[in-house]
């Protein structure tokens, strides 16, 4: 039973480079989110998934920033032109769709460490 | 004014100790509340999660909701070095994303 995998799991840019992120959801869940951790934050929200879906993208901070989910699967968050202040832990997270009455929890992956020099 | 507020400490404690973390809240919409434990180059894992006011207990751990006072509370009983790690408190609705606090480092020292 694999977790959410993310790849590469450290990413160094210069400024100005275009950067793709990858995201392994766990087989079978339906919803995907990424988030951005900034050094002694909490994760912050950016964009969610119901299967190919883009259901929520007001998390995004500029329109360098873009994710993709075309099968519903593996999902990619592409961040153009990189700048400082990009630098930060990207997490993916997955869970089933929420049942009647519940919430499904969501599974992280180790997220992707991206500096930007 | 973040939606979810949390002192980032550091709180450093003995082994045995109980700790207390805790987090505010502002939008009384959200009805999950959750503590992640985040240790250091991981991604958080999910420790407890209740939807209504009261206690939840599992193990050492106990969270505690007060909708009234927008209050949330995770206890630690007899604290291991193990335990040593970040705790996120979040809340949200039935679906879709979670609202982080900025994490308490916790230490626990032998």
């Amino acid at each position: 039973g694999a977790g959410v995998s993310q790849s590469p799991r450290y990413k160094v840019a210069k400024r100005g480079q275009d950067v793709a992120l990858r995201c392994d959801p766990i087989s079978g869940h339906v919803s995907l989110f990424w988030y951005q951790q900034a050094l002694g934050q909490g994760p912050e929200f950016l964009t969610y998934f119901q299967n190919e879906a883009q259901l929520d993208k007001s998390g995004l901070p500029s329109d360098r920033f873009f994710a993709e989910r075309p099968e519903g699967s593996v999902s990619t968050l592409k961040i153009q032109r990189t700048q400082q202040e990009d630098s930060a832990v990207y997490l993916c997270a997955s869970s089933l769709p929420p049942t009647s009455g519940s919430r499904d929890t969501q599974y992280f992956g180790p997220g992707t460490r991206l500096t930007v020099l | 004014q973040k939606e979810v507020e949390q002192d980032p400490g550091p709180l450093s404690v003995p082994e045995g100790a109980i700790v207390s973390l805790n987090c505010t809240y502002s939008n009384s919409a959200f009805q999950y509340f959750m503590w992640y434990r985040q240790y250091s180059r991981k991604g958080p894992e999910l420790l407890m999660y209740t939807y209504s006011s009261g206690n939840k207990e599992d193990g050492r751990f106990t969270a505690q909701v007060d909708k009234s006072s927008k209050y949330i509370s995770l206890f630690i009983r007899d604290s291991q070095p193990s335990d040593s790690a970040t705790y996120l408190c979040a809340n949200g609705g039935s679906q879709g994303n979670l609202i982080f606090g900025k994490g308490t480092k916790l230490s626990v020292k032998p």
